[in-house]
């Protein structure tokens, strides 16, 4: 059972517009969610992460959203650039004192020049 | 600082033979993984060590053991390998901090299995 879900593997998007990257879970005792960027052949790297307790959470271009209610979270990139092509993961952490995550398959995003 | 460190890069094994995949960080974390990463199934956890001296199972650890030789150290390994073992491996390191939940990745094992 997918306890971390992106239901869409792969998104294009013209640069300088928005991509929009979607995550939903079924745990409501995540309490603490992040993203990942992923390059070919390299490990994924920490982009930007949220706590249960806020909705909203911004740096620079990426700014993600979480609806509770919902189970949902969403990162948005503004302006996107060419560069942020790549493979973004979600992950969520609510396992108190591990810091164990539980990982998306993940969404191939491409920004296209 | 190198940061998480892994060797091999590459490994081609036949089924029934063995390995050690080496990790090694030098943020001194007291926690890390290992995880595999195959297509379609994002990454999953395969054991942990929270700190020096203990390891957990994760999602999917059947097949491999591992060893936390000392707080920069966590190995993995497989006693006999099988075409399902086949995927990407990392090793990952965190440390409670500012973002308490940030994990640092090595740059992968790519293992063939055949």
């Amino acid at each position: 059972d997918q306890q971390v879900k992106q239901n869409s593997p792969s998104l294009s998007v013209q640069e300088g517009r928005i991509s929009i990257l979607n995550c939903d879970y079924t745990n409501s005792m995540f309490d603490y969610f992040l993203w990942y960027k992923k390059y070919p052949a390299e490990g994924p790297t920490f982009l930007i992460s949220i706590s249960s307790i806020k909705d909203k959470n911004e740096d620079g271009r990426f700014t993600v959203f979480l609806n509770k209610s919902a189970k949902h979270l969403s990162l948005h990139i503004v302006p996107s650039q060419p560069g942020d092509s790549a493979v973004y993961f979600c992950a969520a952490s609510g396992v108190s004192g591990t810091y164990k995550y539980i990982f998306g398959t993940g969404t191939r995003l491409k920004v296209l020049a | 600082n190198a940061g998480v460190t892994q060797t091999p890069k590459f490994q081609v094994l036949k089924t029934g033979q063995s390995m050690t995949l080496q990790c090694a960080q030098d943020m001194n974390h007291n926690s890390m993984y290992w995880y595999r990463q195959d297509p379609g199934m994002g990454l999953r956890l395969i054991y942990y060590s929270a700190s020096e001296g203990t390891t957990d199972k994760g999602e999917v650890p059947n097949g491999y053991n591992v060893s936390r030789l000392n707080k920069r150290e966590f190995s993995l390994r497989l006693e006999s390998a099988a075409p399902s073992q086949t995927s990407v491996y990392f090793c990952a390191s965190s440390q409670p901090g500012p973002r308490p939940y940030e994990q640092y990745f090595g740059p992968g094992t790519r293992l063939t299995v055949t």
